[in-house]
């Protein structure tokens, strides 16, 4: 089954403490990103990647790091998360960089920092 | 100005009725539009993609108006099931394939 896949779905965790969320989709998808859903403000993107080893800054990129060693996989990290980071979390996919590629989303991850 | 913009509703509409949603965005070079579905707590599903000549899915209608920037999705005979946030989609084609999002419009549709 085509899928985008994230983990963990659920982390209540403190500042601090370093953590990644894990993404892997396995439709040889070229292009990933990752958005952030907070009420009020919509989906905006932390971070996105092309390709392998090709990664840029979204809207967000601020206390987020990205690596994309591997076509399938491409986690996010937070290197010492604060409380505004807490927040809903969406990988997505597409096949392409282009002006007519939806993209696919994971289930999300629902991050509380305390 | 939000670069893409939506009443948030909620639309309470009874089942069986025809209901549209408007959606404006701000950069007049934007070239891709999208209606996107989102469930409670879930992930967004790409509803369909939006044509400049309006397209139509089952009982989704899509328009676009690129003179006026906006985009509409008309839904007719509505179900229980479409009860859902619906997000405006806009890619403005410059780097990085990036989506920006409204931030929805909820709709409920009651018996």
């Amino acid at each position: 089954e085509a899928q985008v896949t994230q983990n963990p779905r659920y982390l209540i965790t403190v500042t601090g403490k370093k953590l990644t969320v894990t993404c892997s989709q396995n439709m040889n998808h070229e292009y990933m990103s990752w958005y952030r859903q907070d009420p009020g403000l919509g989906l905006r993107q932390i971070y996105y990647s092309m390709n392998v080893e090709v990664t840029d800054k979204g809207d967000v990129p601020e206390g987020y790091k990205v690596s994309r060693k591997e076509k399938r996989n491409f986690p996010l990290i937070l290197e010492s998360p604060s409380p505004n980071q807490t927040s809903l979390y969406f990988c997505a996919s597409s096949p392409r960089q282009g002006k007519n590629q939806p993209q696919h989303f994971g289930d999300g991850t629902r991050l509380s920092i305390l | 100005r939000k670069e893409v913009e939506q009443d948030p509703g909620p639309f309470n509409v009874p089942e069986g009725a025809t209901v549209a949603f408007n959606c404006t965005y701000s950069n007049s070079a934007s070239q891709s539009f999208f209606w996107y579905r989102q469930d409670c707590r879930k992930e967004p599903k790409l509803l369909m993609s939006v044509y400049s000549s309006g397209n139509e899915d089952g009982r989704f209608t899509a328009q676009l108006n690129r003179a006026s920037q906006y985009i509409s999705l008309l839904i007719r005979d509505s179900k229980l099931s479409d009860s859902a946030t619906y997000l405006c989609v806009v890619n403005w084609g410059g780097g990085g394939n990036k989506l920006t999002f409204g931030t929805g419009t909820q709709l409920k549709v009651e018996l």
